[in-house]
């Protein structure tokens, strides 16, 4: 089965500063992604999500961006965080075997 | 939210209760899905109900399907301390929203 990497785990920033989080999946290949966010006590707000390598499809205009450079490697990047960046950030994916979404273990985002 | 919308907000019950938690959701679907999700972690996948499904068991736990009223609902039977957690709708496709979460907190 599949397991998802998230790193890191916590990070505190400061307001200006880039970001990145990454997300490897192991045990599958081809998977659809997904980068959620979720802010304190809220619900799952779908970020991005990707097809395919370089296929990258925005669900709402963000400070961020995400890319896609190989088949089980997701990135979340900013190149200048901004307070509401705040929140904790869930990778996923759906394999090709199923339709149900598997989630990593989250990275928690403070901004300050 | 993006698609789905789960009510209550927040539920409190006593251990042995049963606990029910509904969800609505705006366009057609091929699958729903119910996700639990403790607090500070990611989300674990419970139940997949099918479109052409009304209900659908499995262990403590009932979902219902209503198509024609975008609505599903998830019913944990016998609750357990244990069964504190967010619980979140989804709906299928290339996007995978997810509603808002019910919040459960269950009182040993």
């Amino acid at each position: 089965s599949q397991t998802i990497h998230q790193w890191p785990a916590t990070l505190v920033q400061p307001v200006g500063s880039p970001l990145s989080l990454e997300c490897t999946v192991e045990g599958t290949s081809n998977p659809n992604l997904y980068w959620y966010r979720q802010a304190a006590g809220r619900g799952l707000q779908l970020l991005f999500y990707s097809v395919g390598i370089g296929q990258i499809s925005s669900e709402v205009p963000q400070n961020l961006s995400a890319s896609r450079p190989q088949d089980r490697q997701f990135i979340l990047s900013s190149k200048k965080l901004l307070l509401s960046d705040s929140g904790f950030y869930l990778c996923a994916c759906l394999t090709g075997f199923g339709n149900t979404i598997y989630f990593g273990e989250g990275s928690w985002l403070t901004v300050v | 939210s993006q698609q789905g919308e789960e009510d209550p907000q927040a539920l409190s019950i006593q251990e042995g209760e049963n606990a029910t938690m509904n969800c609505s959701y705006k366009t057609s679907i091929n699958n729903l899905q119910w996700y639990r999700q403790n607090s500070g972690r990611g989300l674990v996948h419970l139940i997949l109900i099918r479109s052409n499904e009304r209900e659908k068991h499995s262990g403590r736990l009932r979902v219902t399907l209503d198509t024609s009223k975008k609505s599903s609902s998830l019913l944990i039977t016998a609750s357990r301390a244990a069964d504190t957690a967010s619980y979140f709708c989804a709906t299928d496709g290339n996007q995978f929203y997810f509603g808002t979460g019910t919040s459960l907190t269950v009182i040993p």
